[in-house]
Formats: C-alpha cells, sequence, structure tokens
C-alpha cells in the first residue's frame, strides 16, 4: 500500500533563508504524483506544487522547489527565501490510483514550519 | 465567489442536533471529497463523488451522510455525533484525471466542535 512519511514534526527557519522539508514515499506503481500543500492556521489546504513519476526536471514553483529523488522516494520540498508568511503546516501527498479516474490522495503526516524575524 | 467555498466556518453542536456542512465549487470540476482532519492525525478521506456520483465511501460512521445534488455542491449531513467527531473537515475538488495532474483544491474546512 502507498505511504507517505515526513519525520519531520517541526521545523523553525531564519527569515530570508532557505528550509528543506522532508517527504518519502513508498508505492510500487511505476506512476505517481507528488503534491505538496499548505495549510495556514486558517485552515485552507493551499496547493504549491506538483511532480510526476516520469517527469525528468525537478519541479519549481516560483520560491518553492521540488528535490525529486526516485530512486530514494523522496520528495523534498525546498523554500527559498522563507518569508514569515510562510509559517504553516505543510503536507506531502501521493495520488493513489483509483478506478474511475478520480484522484485520491494519501497525505503525510505533516510538518509545522516556523519562520523567525 | 471563487475557488471552494464552506460554510459554515465554525460549528457547535450537540449530540443530539442535526446539522449540514456545506461545499461549493466554483472551478468547474467534476468530483468532489470530504475529508475529516483531526489533531495529530493524518488527513482522512471519508467521501469521494464522481460525476456527481459516490464512489468511496471510507468505512465512515452513519451518523455522516453526504449528498451531491450537482457537480457543484456537495453537503455532510450530520446526525448524533460523538465528541470524538470534532474535527476540521475540509472539501475538496478536482477534474477527473483523463491525463491531467489531478491536484485537488481545498476550500477553508468547517471547524465543527460536539458537545
Amino acid at each position: 500500500a502507498q505511504k507517505i512519511t515526513q519525520t519531520q514534526p517541526g521545523m523553525f527557519v531564519q527569515e530570508k533563508e532557505a528550509v528543506t522539508l522532508d517527504c518519502t514515499y513508498d508505492t510500487s506503481d511505476q506512476s505517481y504524483g507528488l503534491f505538496w500543500y499548505k495549510q495556514p492556521s486558517s485552515g485552507e489546504m493551499i496547493f504549491l506544487i506538483y511532480q510526476g513519476s516520469y517527469d525528468e526536471q525537478n519541479a519549481t514553483e516560483g520560491r518553492y522547489s521540488l528535490n525529486f529523488q526516485k530512486a530514494r522516494k523522496s520528495a523534498n520540498l525546498v523554500i527559498s527565501a522563507s518569508q514569515l508568511g510562510d509559517s504553516a503546516m505543510y503536507f506531502c501527498a501521493m495520488r493513489e490510483p483509483a478506478s474511475g479516474g478520480y484522484n485520491k490522495l494519501i497525505f503525510g503526516a505533516g510538518t509545522r514550519l516556523a519562520v523567525h524575524p | 465567489e471563487t475557488g471552494v467555498t464552506q460554510t459554515p466556518r465554525h460549528l457547535v453542536m450537540g449530540m443530539t442536533n442535526k446539522k449540514s456542512l456545506k461545499c461549493e465549487q466554483h472551478l468547474g470540476h467534476n468530483a468532489m471529497y470530504w475529508y475529516k482532519q483531526s489533531a495529530k492525525k493524518p488527513l482522512e478521506l471519508m467521501f469521494v463523488y464522481s460525476l456527481e456520483e459516490r464512489v468511496e465511501n471510507n468505512s465512515v460512521p452513519s451518523r455522516f451522510s453526504p449528498e451531491c445534488p450537482n457537480s457543484s455542491h456537495l453537503f455532510l449531513h450530520l446526525h448524533t455525533l460523538q465528541p470524538e467527531d470534532s474535527a476540521l473537515y475540509l472539501c475538496a475538488s478536482s477534474q477527473l484525471l483523463a491525463g491531467g495532474r489531478g491536484e485537488q483544491f481545498f476550500g477553508p474546512g468547517t471547524r465543527l466542535t460536539v458537545l
């Protein structure tokens, strides 16, 4: 069965510095997708970045990049130039194959990031 | 309104009450989801609707009853809940995969407290 592991319950970073949030996954499928979401204290889950298993390049979206190491089954999120507004919970998720074409996501436990001024 | 909206944002109810949570998506998606997020637990998928048909029910107690009258609206009807049902309930929507990424877009959630 698919599984997502986030081993860092909490992280802190100084404003303007970069931070890496770890994510490892377990799957026997060749085709899969990996997502990162941000959840501020307001509760909404905000989609940040996506990496497909066949994508040769690491995904990037503005200050977010995904360090995808397929052989190690890791998909770490890198946030560059951290801002105070980056303080939130971050969840790694994997798309699980489901019949009917809908998208079933398996989420990790999350990492709480605190950005200090 | 844009994206996914949920009402109410906060709800306090007794164990004998009946209430409903509402979700509306303005993204033209054709799949909708209910999740439960309890403190210190991963997000739990409760129900999935694809093209207005329920396609997944993850062993959710019958005191939770979903309804999807059309592709834009999703309800979660609640009755005789237990205190352990207190949680953040998140609604999400997505396009059916068909070669796309299939990312889900979430609403702000309803914070439910059962007394």
